[in-house]
């Protein structure tokens, strides 16, 4: 199985930072990598697919790049719906794996 | 707009079976393969298996292989997911969610609020 591996874990940041996600894979994935924000209680809600194709109705403040085995999600401007947490999911090869979260709070 | 809504909040003993429903509108059932996605407490999302609506193709898991079956009705337009013999470790979120794709890469594009499955004597 392809391991993820998101760093940092948990971040704390203020509104209208900037911030950066990392996502990196235990093998190559091309750009086989998605982005999904969750907040608590909720379904997982897509942001980016393909690296860095922004779904439909997704601020454009928010952004993907990357290929191989790392890959990034930054944030512009941080907005207070912004306060979440993030996965990155690979769809290389099955079983279809995600990263362990990253938590962003206001600090 | 798509809209997956699932059955309700399930408490099963170890040993047991659960079958979780995924009823879903707004969109032609057969165009879109399903996965099962499922969140134990404070743990990742792990992806379980999907189903080809168009031909009930299904791949699982080897994680799950041999315990879960998941199914769909083209009539009722729902997907379900059944997974037995029940363990503590099952406890979890059950999702489903909606396959989309661009070029042969695979995402999440619409997802189902969730099912709790607690797994308890």
């Amino acid at each position: 199985d392809i391991q993820m591996t998101q760093s940092p874990s948990s971040l704390s940041a203020s509104i209208g930072d900037r911030v950066t996600i990392t996502c990196r894979t235990s093998q190559s994935i091309s750009n086989y990598l998605n982005w999904y924000l969750q907040k608590p209680g909720e379904a997982p809600k897509l942001l980016i697919y393909a690296t860095s194709s922004l779904q439909s109705g997704v601020p454009s403040r928010f952004s993907g790049g990357g290929s191989g085995t790392d890959f990034t999600l930054t944030i512009r401007r941080l907005q207070p719906e912004d306060f979440a947490t993030y996965y990155c999911q690979q769809s290389h090869n099955t079983p279809w794996t995600f990263g362990q979260g990253t938590k962003v709070e206001i600090k | 707009q798509a809209q997956l809504v699932q059955s309700g909040a399930e408490v099963k003993k170890p040993g047991a079976s659960v079958k979780v429903s995924c009823k879903t509108s707004g969109y032609t059932f057969t165009s879109y393969a399903m996965h099962w996605v499922r969140q134990a407490p404070g743990q990742r999302l792990e992806w379980m298996g999907w189903i080809n609506t168009g031909n009930d193709n299904t791949e699982y898991s080897q994680k799950f292989q041999g315990r879960v079956t998941i199914t769909s009705d083209t009539s009722a337009t729902t997907a379900y997911m059944e997974l037995s013999s029940l363990r503590s470790e099952d406890t979890a979120v059950y999702y489903c969610a909606r396959d989309r794709s661009v070029a042969t890469i695979h995402y999440f594009d619409y997802w189902g609020q969730g099912t709790l499955v607690t797994v308890s004597s």
